[in-house]
């Protein structure tokens, strides 16, 4: 199997400008989930996904940050306006689930590393 | 919060010794995982023990769970230059199997 795959893996934008990370789950895997890692707040849960439905988004940092899964194997995570607090490695993650639940580990994706001038 | 605390923060040895790193969390557990990281790349999952364990082993690892003190460590026998990454603990919540909560991880440097 590839794995995680994350696009791009390296983005660098001016602020105030429209961000679109994207992400391939493993396939079969039903529960995604995206992170964001800096070294300030280290892993941060911003939100996942069972069945492609969000279920918790209560870590998404404001409005301009959003998520959306369309299709099984296709998740984006959009932030509008984007600003320089915004730099940081966004990690995509998925996991086969069981019954809603996740089962075992999470399988991550390299990151996307975003820096915001 | 729930989130795990590693200790050390940073851990630097000579090959061929034994690195421990620790981590501690705050509430009730379904499982306690941890995951390694090289620089640059995503994270790799190690090993996994559930609240009902208390000693896991997994090659060179081991893993040990202490629910009392809601504590948990990670030994790296005989370390090799190739072990320098950091190392997260993730605990998953007992009643939410889909919280999992990343403490802020241990920075391994094995020197050759």
């Amino acid at each position: 199997d590839a794995g995680v795959i994350q696009s791009p893996r390296h983005e660098v934008t001016e602020m105030g400008q429209e961000v679109t990370l994207r992400c391939k789950p493993i396939s079969g895997h039903n529960s995604l989930f995206w992170y964001r890692q800096t070294m300030m707040r280290g892993l941060e849960l911003l939100i996942y996904f069972n069945n492609n439905v969000p279920i918790d988004d209560s870590g998404m940092p404001e409005d301009r940050f959003s998520a959306k899964m369309p299709n099984a194997s296709f998740s984006t995570l959009k932030i509008q306006p984007s600003e320089p607090r915004d730099s940081a490695v966004y990690f995509c993650a998925s996991n086969p689930a069981v019954g809603g639940a996740v089962t075992g580990e999470l399988f991550f994706g390299e990151g996307s590393r975003l820096t915001v001038l | 919060s729930q989130q795990g605390e590693e200790d050390p923060q940073a851990l630097s040895i000579q090959e061929g010794e034994n690195a421990t790193m620790n981590c501690s969390y705050k509430t009730s557990i379904n499982n306690l995982q941890w995951y390694r990281q090289n620089s640059g790349r995503g994270l790799v999952h190690l090993i996994l023990i559930r609240s009902n364990e208390r000693e896991k082993h997994s090659g060179r690892l081991r893993v040990t769970l202490d629910t009392s003190k809601k504590s948990s460590s990670l030994l790296i026998t005989a370390s090799r230059a190739a072990d320098t990454a950091s190392y997260f603990c993730a605990t998953v919540e007992g009643n939410n199997f889909n919280k999992f909560y990343f403490g802020s991880g241990t920075k391994l440097n094995v020197k050759p």
